[in-house]
This record gives C-alpha cells, sequence and structure tokens, in this order.
C-alpha cells in the first residue's frame, strides 16, 4: 500500500536557526496535508496542497508540493521554541479519503 | 462548536477486560477516522466511517477490535479481550470528507483516549 515517509525524524535546532523537513511518497498524491502535534496534544491541521509545485506560507512556515505531486517539503524560519513538537505529513490513499500519516518529524529547539 | 470529543480521556485496564473507547465527531462532518498512535508505529488509521458506514477497515489489527456508528453524532470503538500491546493513544477524527477540487477535508482530531492495558 502506499506509504508517506518524512525525513529526518528528529531535528534538533537552536532558537533562530532555519530548517527544512521533507515528505515523500511512494505514489502520486491528490494532495498532501500537513499537521502538528504539540507534546501531549492531539495533531492539527496546518494546511493542505493541491497543485503541483504549489508554495503555501503561513508566518515563518513555507509549505511546497512538488512537481511531481510526491514530495513536500516545510521549511521553519527563525525557529521559535514555540515550535516545538511533531510535524506530519499526510496524503489520501488512491482515491479515497484515507488519509496515510508519516511517522512524524519530532523538533526540539534549544533557546 | 467543541469540536470532536473522545472518552474516557485515560483509561487503565487489565489484560482481558473490555475497552470502550467513545466519541462525538463535529456536527455535519459526514466523514470520521479511529487512528492509533504508538511511538513504534506512529499515527495508523484503524477505521473509518462515510456517512456512519464503515468503508475500510483494513487496519483494525485484528477481530478482538471493533467498531460502530449507531447515528451521525457517535461511534465506539471496542476491545475485547484486551491485551498489554493495545496500550496507545486512540484518537477519533472528523472531516467533511472530499470538497472537491482535489481538496479533502482537513482532519479535526479529539484529545485522544490513552490506554494503558495491564
Amino acid at each position: 500500500g502506499q506509504q508517506v515517509m518524512q525525513i529526518p525524524q528528529y531535528q534538533h535546532v537552536q532558537e533562530g536557526e532555519d530548517f527544512t523537513t521533507y515528505c515523500n511518497s511512494s505514489t502520486t498524491l491528490s494532495n498532501i496535508q500537513w499537521y502538528k502535534q504539540r507534546p501531549g496534544g492531539h495533531p492539527v491541521f496546518l494546511i493542505q496542497l493541491v497543485k503541483s509545485g504549489e508554495v503555501k506560507k503561513q508566518k515563518r512556515l513555507t509549505f511546497q508540493f512538488g512537481e511531481a505531486k510526491k514530495n513536500s517539503s516545510l521549511h521553519i524560519t527563525a525557529t521559535q521554541t514555540t515550535d516545538v513538537g511533531t510535524y506530519f505529513c499526510a496524503g489520501p490513499q488512491g482515491g479515497s479519503e484515507k488519509l496515510v500519516f508519516g511517522k512524524g518529524m519530532k523538533l526540539t529547539v534549544n533557546p | 462548536d467543541a469540536g470532536v470529543i473522545q472518552s474516557p480521556r485515560h483509561e487503565v485496564t487489565e489484560m482481558g477486560q473490555e475497552v470502550t473507547l467513545r466519541c462525538k465527531p463535529i456536527s455535519g462532518h459526514n466523514s470520521l477516522f479511529w487512528y492509533r498512535q504508538t511511538m513504534m508505529r506512529g499515527l495508523e488509521l484503524l477505521i473509518y466511517f462515510n456517512n456512519n458506514v464503515p468503508i475500510d477497515d483494513s487496519g483494525m489489527p485484528e477481530d478482538r477490535f471493533s467498531a460502530k456508528m449507531p447515528n451521525a453524532s457517535f461511534s465506539t470503538l471496542k476491545i475485547q479481550p484486551s491485551e498489554p500491546r493495545d496500550s496507545a493513544v486512540y484518537f477519533c477524527a472528523s472531516s467533511l470528507g472530499w470538497i472537491g477540487g482535489g481538496y479533502t477535508g482537513e482532519l479535526f482530531f479529539g484529545e485522544g483516549s490513552r490506554l494503558t492495558v495491564l
């Protein structure tokens, strides 16, 4: 079945640094969604990308969907301690609304 | 809206006991999902419903797990008998389903039910 891989699985950065995390799918996706889960919390929707090559920004977060619609990236500029958490990408499997999640990228920030 | 409501928030039980987790989705949402989260396996989709009908239960681990959605505002996930390896956080999520134009509704997650089986 479809697999969604995220790299890296863990990321530790100094406050103020930039970093990028990646999401790769074994199949072409109709869309990709990103979620954030704070420690002890539940996943919260961040954004959805649908178009090939699409780029969307949310303040310091920049999301991109690959041209082939098989990969995506999340870039965070000037990381803050409030960015701490696990970031998941998820894609619908086949033609269904069944969302398959990657294993997540756990971000820790050194103040 | 209060969001997706799950109960209980925490459950500690002994191996062999029956466990029932409950979920109230957001009113108006057509789709409901049950996920299980563990450190080792991440977020796994167990089953999802569309308009109260189970569409895909291929993620349900085994016959000990069952899920129902008797109406649009309530769903249960039952484990009988429970085993220590079932210990995890179980999330219920709801969404509007397919919106069109390639968009799927975002998932709204409940706060989860943390299950510990001793």
